[in-house]
């Protein structure tokens, strides 16, 4: 059980490069999102999906695709990398809430520097 | 909308000290969930709690409390007896509980604990 599987570590890209994130979970979650942390504001939500399939936007989702085409893999796509983005960001994922008393569980996130 | 505040950004305990973590929420759904969190130096997010809006007994595990009080809009977090290995970055948490709004976690600011020897 490897949990939530975040590549790659670490990321310097130029502006204006485009890359992807990846988010792999073999939890079989329901529930996949992606945060990204910067110093004083927490985390904030990017985008989150609860199925495959089905993406909803979060509170800062601007410059960011993201797509869920299995249970297993949420993928975050940055299309034209601009230094605001650079952040630490962290994919989560979780069953649904009936299921249990569990939280989301966090990936080890991706330090991302654009120059 | 959501709002999660940790108005305290940065405690400084000796070990052994008991220290309290606030956090005030602001929400209009009648359900929801409430989460703390923890972020040591190593940066990894470790879930600590979830606590449903319609239970608000009191939780405690180990040397972890936590106080939920609805009529205050606050799920507090007590450490007692502090070690240095509780020193991390510590966040609460808010999401609706109903269906696909589950997903959609706010974090307050988080606090800094630093516990000193």
């Amino acid at each position: 059980n490897a949990g939530v599987t975040q590549t790659p570590k670490f990321q310097v890209l130029k502006t204006g490069q485009s890359m992807t994130l990846q988010c792999a979970q073999d939890m079989n979650h329901e529930y996949m999102s992606w945060y990204r942390q910067d110093p004083g504001m927490g985390l904030r939500l990017i985008h989150y999906s609860v199925g495959a399939g089905i993406t909803d936007q979060g509170e800062v989702p601007n410059g960011y695709n993201v797509s869920r085409s299995t249970t297993e893999d949420f993928p975050l796509r940055l299309l034209s990398a601009a230094p605001s983005q650079t952040s630490v960001y962290f994919c989560a994922s979780s069953y649904f809430p009936g299921r249990g008393n569990y939280g989301y569980t966090f990936g080890s996130g991706t330090r991302l520097t654009v120059v | 909308a959501q709002k999660v505040t940790q108005a305290q950004t940065e405690i400084s305990v000796v070990e052994k000290e008991d220290v309290t973590l606030d956090c005030v929420y602001e929400t209009r759904d009648t359900t929801y969930y409430l989460f703390w969190y923890k972020q040591p130096p190593s940066g990894e997010l470790v879930f600590l709690i979830r606590r449903n809006s319609f239970d608000e007994q009191n939780e405690i595990s180990g040397r972890y409390s936590w106080n939920f009080q609805k009529s205050t809009s606050s799920f507090n977090f007590t450490i007692t007896a502090s070690q240095v290995v509780d020193s991390a970055v510590y966040f609460c948490a808010l999401s609706p509980a109903g269906g696909t709004s589950y997903g959609k976690l706010t974090f307050g600011q988080g606090t800094i604990l630093t516990v000193h020897p």
